[in-house]
């Protein structure tokens, strides 16, 4: 019953090094997300895949990129990781939405990254 | 401006009583949704319930009930007879028709600790 799988749990970076958060739903979902969450604050998109083979820019892309490898993985790449970047990193996944679809956004357990 | 508000910080109740959590939402779409996720202390995030912009109903799942005031914009969520594990953040979250990729918007949270 894995749902969404996030590796790895926690990271430590300099200053500088690049770094791919993995990201894995195993519920056939069509749509996957990466959102960062800063202490006691909500989430904030950084980029979103709608369906496997595109994606799009959240509202926090700057510094990131991503990969929609197919439809069950989705990665985030920090090319060049800076301290403003220290956060959790939060993957979700959802069905496609049809109409005003009630799918809800499943999430997985998060990766801690610190960056030195 | 804030699309998504959560006015409370934090809040405390008595185990065994009722609490509202206060959201209060900003669209020009007629069609939207509104969703309350719990994030205990171990980090993960868990839905809870949804509202349709269109449901006649307040949803309720469980102990779990949403006052939804379509005018006023706001989708409270109820917790009936607090349990010491519902000490967690909650955050509410809309998805806006025009919102391509079923993406959500969150607000900052609400901290409710359960006094035994």
């Amino acid at each position: 019953n894995a749902g969404v799988t996030q590796t790895p749990k926690f990271q430590v970076l300099k200053t500088g090094q690049s770094m791919t958060l993995q990201c894995a739903q195993d519920m056939n979902h069509n749509s996957m997300y990466w959102y960062r969450q800063d202490p006691g604050m909500g989430l904030r998109l950084i980029y979103y895949s709608a369906s496997e083979g595109t994606t799009d820019k959240g509202e926090v892309p700057n510094g990131y990129n991503v990969s929609r490898l197919n439809k069950r993985e989705f990665s985030l790449r920090l090319e060049s990781a800076a301290p403003s970047q220290t956060s959790v990193y939060f993957c979700a996944s959802s069905r496609r939405r049809t109409g005003d679809s009630n799918q809800p956004q499943h999430f997985g357990d998060g990766t801690r990254l610190s960056i030195l | 401006a804030q699309k998504i508000t959560q006015t409370q910080p934090g809040m405390f109740v008595q185990e065994k009583e009722a609490v509202t959590l206060d959201c209060t939402y900003d669209t020009s779409d007629q069609s939207y949704g509104l969703f309350w996720y719990k994030q205990p202390s171990s980090g993960e995030m868990i839905f809870l319930i949804y509202q349709g912009s269109y449901d006649e109903q307040n949803a309720t799942e469980g102990r779990y009930s949403l006052n939804f005031q379509k005018a006023r914009k706001s989708a409270n969520l109820v917790i009936s007879a607090s349990q010491l594990g519902d000490s967690a953040m909650y955050f509410c979250a809309m998805r806006e028709v025009k919102a391509a990729g079923n993406k959500l918007t969150f607000g900052g949270g609400t901290r409710v600790l359960v006094k035994p």
